[in-house]
This record gives C-alpha cells, sequence and structure tokens, in this order.
C-alpha cells in the first residue's frame, strides 16, 4: 500500500515569503501530524490533526498552521518566513491511538 | 515535561558485533514506545513499537525491551551490518499530551566493513 507522501521534496523561499507544504497520509488513517526537523533542536512536535480537527499544538508560533481535509489530507503554512524556519518537515499518519506512526520522506525546507 | 535521553550519542562499531542502544524517559504515563530509523537526508523509519503493556518486540535482528517503570527502552542489534549505518530514534507517546511523540535526540550508528 502507499505510504505517506509529502510534496514538495525540497523548497527554496526567501524571508517574508510564505510555504505551503503538503502531506497524504496513508489511506484510511485519519490522524495526521507534522514534525520540524533542525541539527539543533531535532525533532518538535507542531501539530495533530484528526477527522479535520487540531487536537493538539506544539510551541511554535502563530505564523506556523496547518489544517486537514475530509480525505484526511493535511497542509501546513508558514506564513513570513525566518532564516530559522530552514529545516526538514515531517509529516505523520496514523490509525489510531494505539498504532504506530508511518512517516513520510519529509519536505527539506531552506530560507534565504 | 515528557524528556526523552538516548545514550550514546554516536557508536561505531565493526560489522558483526551485536550493539545496544538506549533510550530513557522521565514520565513512566506513556501509551507506547516507538524506535525509527532515519539515513541522513530522509524521513523516519519504523523499526518496532512496544504497547505500555508489553515487555519487548522483535524484528529480525532486531529486539527492543520496555521497562516502564524504571522508564527505560533498550533497542539490540544482532550481528550488525554496513547498511544498518543510520541515526536510531526512540519516541514516546505520553497520555498527558495525547498523540504527540516525543523524540530523544538519536543515536548516530556507524558499522564498519
Amino acid at each position: 500500500k502507499a505510504g505517506v507522501t509529502q510534496t514538495p521534496r525540497y523548497l527554496i523561499k526567501t524571508r517574508g515569503q510564505q510555504v505551503t507544504l503538503s502531506c497524504s497520509p496513508i489511506s484510511g488513517h485519519r490522524s495526521v501530524s507534522w514534525y520540524q526537523q533542525t541539527p539543533g533542536q531535532g525533532l518538535q512536535f507542531l501539530f495533530e490533526y484528526f477527522s479535520e480537527t487540531q487536537r493538539n499544538k506544539g510551541n511554535f508560533p502563530g505564523r506556523f498552521s496547518g489544517r486537514q481535509f475530509s480525505n484526511s489530507r493535511s497542509e501546513m503554512n508558514v506564513s513570513t518566513l525566518e532564516l530559522g524556519d530552514s529545516a526538514l518537515y515531517l509529516c505523520a499518519s496514523s490509525l489510531v491511538t494505539e498504532m504506530a506512526y508511518t512517516f513520510g520522506s519529509g519536505t527539506r525546507l531552506t530560507v534565504v | 515535561k515528557q524528556e526523552v535521553t538516548q545514550i550514546p550519542a554516536a557508536l561505531s562499531v565493526p560489522e558483526g558485533e551485536n550493539l545496544v542502544l538506549n533510550c530513557s524517559f522521565t514520565d513512566s504515563a506513556i501509551y507506547n514506545l516507538q524506535w525509527f530509523r532515519q539515513d541522513p537526508g530522509k524521513g523516519l523509519t519504523s523499526l518496532l513499537l512496544i504497547q505500555s503493556s508489553q515487555r519487548e518486540q522483535t524484528s529480525g535482528r532486531l529486539n527492543a525491551s520496555l521497562d516502564k517503570s524504571s522508564g527505560r527502552s533498550t533497542l539490540y542489534i544482532a550481528a550488525s551490518q554496513p547498511g544498518d549505518s543510520a541515526t536510531y530514534l526512540c519516541a514516546v507517546r505520553t497520555v498527558e499530551y495525547g498523540n504527540k511523540l516525543v523524540f530523544g535526540a538519536g543515536t548516530i550508528l556507524r558499522v564498519k566493513s
């Protein structure tokens, strides 16, 4: 079966711009989470969506937002990009709380 | 606040050795613990998931154990191969934080041929 698909794989943006990343979970998975990975901070939780509702949010500024559609696909948006937003953004999906999370290959965002 | 620590931070071993990676967590109220592998610049590959009620899980040359009361997990890799070289991450799903995974910083493993 198809895994978690993230698009695009790579992005280069300029400071002040905004960006939208996309994630398609495994078919049937209703929980989608986003994580930011940087060399200095490691993997940090951004937010989690379940059935189009945000259930949990990490400690990130309001410039980071997301949403989930009725088909469980999710997008995250970062506005007014800063150099520090350069990171690997990972999406993960899960069937239910007790099940394992499956991660996508990530989107590498570089802000210049 | 849940904190996850992985020891050692890096490990270099010759091919064929058995090795143990350690993971500790501060809050024992967890749903489960998951071990991942990450190759450079790539996403995370799930290796093993241990539910809070379980003591261990095995998959091929990998064996993960969980001692929830002491807040510890170990990942045992038997007969290591150069292809095992990667960063290994453990993550816990904590009751307090719902579906959020809290990750350790990882162990960078290098298996020399």
